[in-house]
């Protein structure tokens, strides 16, 4: 199976700062075949990115994804304070689908 | 816009089934166009995907999971459901319901469930 590395393990950042989650595979990920979620405690995980690169609906555009291959990235151009959460991501290129083990995002 | 909600026993024995049911509201689980997914997340060990079930029946399941775990759909209901054997205390965890787009290369999960914590304990 993928198995999926995500760092760092947490982020600190000012409000209105950027900054790049990255996600890395074991093994290359067939197309961009890849998630990103974001997740508060006590709600549902929210679907961000898929495809890599694509924002899902009502995404702000703060949130933007790339990569391909082994190496991913999640960027936020301006850190909002609603924008703390734990990040991962997940990949559907292969069988078993896969996850991160996540990033934190906090205020600095 | 599509909600699913977990429900079930939030205390399970040891060497029992786990048995949980997603309710989906907001669309139906006939839908040819998703997959119906199990995912827990283990304390310490992360995200885990358990397995999938389209409206079809058919079924897909993570290998280390596969002899123990049956999903199965109760379409009257617009409900899916999970049952585990043989539990153990590893089986501990945030259970996710959620619903993934039929097809290859369109497997990413939206919506998922708030979640549901089953501790196994004897």
């Amino acid at each position: 199976e993928i198995v999926l590395t995500q760092s760092p393990g947490t982020l600190s950042l000012s409000p209105g700062e950027g900054g790049t989650l990255s996600c890395r595979a074991s093994q290359r990920i067939t197309s961009t075949y890849l998630a990103w979620y974001q997740h508060k405690p006590g709600q549902a995980p929210r679907l961000l990115i898929y495809s890599a690169s694509s924002r899902a609906t009502g995404i702000p555009d703060r949130f933007s994804g790339s990569g391909s291959g082994t190496d991913f990235t999640l960027t936020i151009s301006r850190l909002e304070p609603e924008d703390v959460a734990v990040y991962f991501c997940q990949q559907y290129g292969s069988s078993p689908l896969t996850f991160g083990g996540g990033t934190k995002v906090e205020i600095k | 816009q599509v909600q699913l909600q977990e429900s079930g026993p939030g205390l399970v024995k040891t060497s029992e089934t786990l048995s949980l049911t997603c309710t989906v509201s907001g669309g139906s689980i006939s839908s040819n166009d998703f997959y119906w997914s199990w995912i827990r997340e283990v304390p310490g060990k992360g995200l885990e995907w358990i397995g999938n079930i389209h409206s079809a029946g058919t079924t897909y399941y993570n290998p280390p999971l596969k002899s123990r775990a049956t999903l199965s759909l109760d379409r009257s209901g617009d409900q899916f459901s999970l049952s585990l054997s043989s539990v153990s205390v590893a089986d501990t965890a945030v259970y996710y319901c959620a619903r993934v787009q039929y097809g290859y290369g369109n497997n990413w999960i939206d919506p998922w469930g708030q979640g549901t914590l089953v501790t196994v304990s004897s």
